[in-house]
């Protein structure tokens, strides 16, 4: 058990809907990320957030956005769904703010199916 | 861009040595990472390797990193069945963000 939970587990919806997935990072790490896993696209960096705040940027589409709360948990939204989105979406989290000796914890994933 | 590269599958047998590779492009890393993702699990840090070092050796595993070359390896001694699983090599560059290979799937028969 890494320390990082990510709720819910598994999410089915339809195209056209929008979701939330929720992380809590490991007690007193400040970093999240998220990452998406998928068949065709291989594990992905979408984006991270330390303290707050929007610290870095990847392959991150408009239709998707997140934040992370003062209580460090973070939340992943997804909008204007497609089949396309269907994938695991992992959250990790570190103590700083992703210097490349900072090692980053993974969660379980959320597993969305998109119908 | 980064861009890592992983072959996408390997079978053993019980008992032998594994050897994973991964090819690299982004020189600039001062580490290089080892992920090990178990069927219906999030990533667990297997190991990892300073750039500035040939080889780690932690227990039954064992890190090569050709700088040269931009090629890593992972060997498993002695493999057994819960080492199945899909390991990931991951490259950080010089920003934190860990760029992913496919991932090899490890395959141990009995």
């Amino acid at each position: 058990d890494s320390g990082v939970t990510q709720t819910p587990k598994h999410l089915i919806t339809a195209t056209g809907q929008r979701v939330t997935l929720r992380c809590s990072p490991r007690s007193g790490d400040l970093s999240v990320y998220w990452y998406q896993q998928s068949l065709d696209q291989g594990l992905q960096f979408l984006i991270q957030y330390y303290n707050g705040e929007e610290r870095a940027k990847g392959n991150i589409l408009e239709r998707f956005s997140a934040q992370q709360f003062p209580d460090l948990h973070s939340e992943l939204n997804l909008s204007s769904l497609e089949l396309g989105d269907s994938a695991l979406y992992f959250c990790a989290s570190s103590v700083n703010s992703g210097i490349i000796t900072d090692e980053q914890f993974f969660g379980p994933g959320t597993r969305l199916t998109v119908l | 861009g980064e861009d890592v590269e992983q072959s996408l599958f390997l079978s053993v047998r019980e008992g032998d040595s594994s050897v994973i590779n991964c090819t690299y492009t982004d020189s600039s890393s001062t580490y290089l990472y080892w992920y090990k993702q178990e069927p219906g699990a999030g990533l667990q840090l297997l190991t990892y390797i300073f750039s500035n070092m040939d080889m780690k050796q932690d227990q039954r595993l064992t890190v090569l990193l050709n700088k040269k070359d931009k090629h890593l390896s992972l060997r498993i001694a002695d493999t057994q069945t819960g080492d199945s699983a899909i390991y990931f090599c991951a490259d950080p560059g010089n920003t934190g963000k860990l760029i992913f290979g496919q991932g090899t799937t490890l395959q141990v028969k009995p």
